[in-house]
């Protein structure tokens, strides 16, 4: 079964870390790029970083540029997110999701795990 | 950055209704365009790719159109699992969502 299952959201205090982990089964991970989305409870959606098959091309949002780095691991079949100087507002649900490439052009989200919450709060 | 507005925001529809839901981005992105279905407490859930292509497993009442600017998303009759929140998103740069259209029971 093709899946994403993200790990290592928590309470965290302003100004504080937190590494996220998104363990891929079911398909071939390095063949996939991958991002980070998150959701503001209650809210939209926000891409926030993404990396190429083998990390030699990543993009971060400017909201999280420079103090979050996305990296992978493709013999874990696991991607990466360590946030650092962590804000109230980057409180969310964060998800990884796998990104296909159409034949037509264009890419699209089309796994994506469960996301795990986040939360920024002294 | 690429900015998408869809609308209506919310609707209110009934079973078997025919639903249509209008993402525009700030400029042109050709069909570079996705449509998303989420569910309280879920992920999101790819329906249409590229503007008009449905993802497999997606049930042909759903289905996409435009080009450029203007996209729609439309819904021929609507059933109870259909009532949800969707989003646009581009994919012509960064990636960007619209902010959602949440269709609920009338």
């Amino acid at each position: 079964q093709v899946q994403l299952v993200e790990s290592g959201g928590g309470l965290v205090k302003p100004g504080g870390s937190l590494r996220l982990s998104c363990a891929a089964s079911g398909f071939t991970f390095s063949d996939y790029y991958l991002s980070w989305v998150r959701q503001t409870p209650g809210k939209g959606l926000d891409w926030i970083s993404y990396i190429s098959l083998s990390g030699e091309t990543i993009y971060y949002a400017d909201s999280v540029k420079g103090r979050f780095t996305i990296s992978r691991d493709n013999a874990k079949n696991s991607l990466y997110l360590q946030m650092n100087s962590l804000r109230a507002e980057d409180t969310a649900v964060y998800y990884c999701a796998r990104q296909v490439v159409a034949t037509i052009g264009g890419d699209a989200f089309d796994i994506w795990g469960q996301g795990t919450l986040v939360t920024v709060s002294s | 950055d690429i900015q998408m507005t869809q609308s209506p925001s919310s609707l209110s529809a009934s079973i078997g209704d025919r639903v249509t839901i209008t993402c525009r981005a700030s400029q042109s992105i050709s069909s570079y365009l996705n449509w998303y279905q989420q569910k309280p407490g879920k992920a999101p859930n790819l329906l249409i790719f590229a503007a008009s292509s449905l993802q497999s497993g997606v049930p042909s009442r759903f289905s996409g159109s435009g080009s450029g600017t203007d996209f729609t998303l439309t819904v021929s009759s609507l059933q109870p699992e259909d009532f949800a929140t969707y989003y646009c998103q581009q994919s012509y740069s960064t990636p960007s969502f619209g902010g959602g259209t949440k269709v609920e029971i009338k």
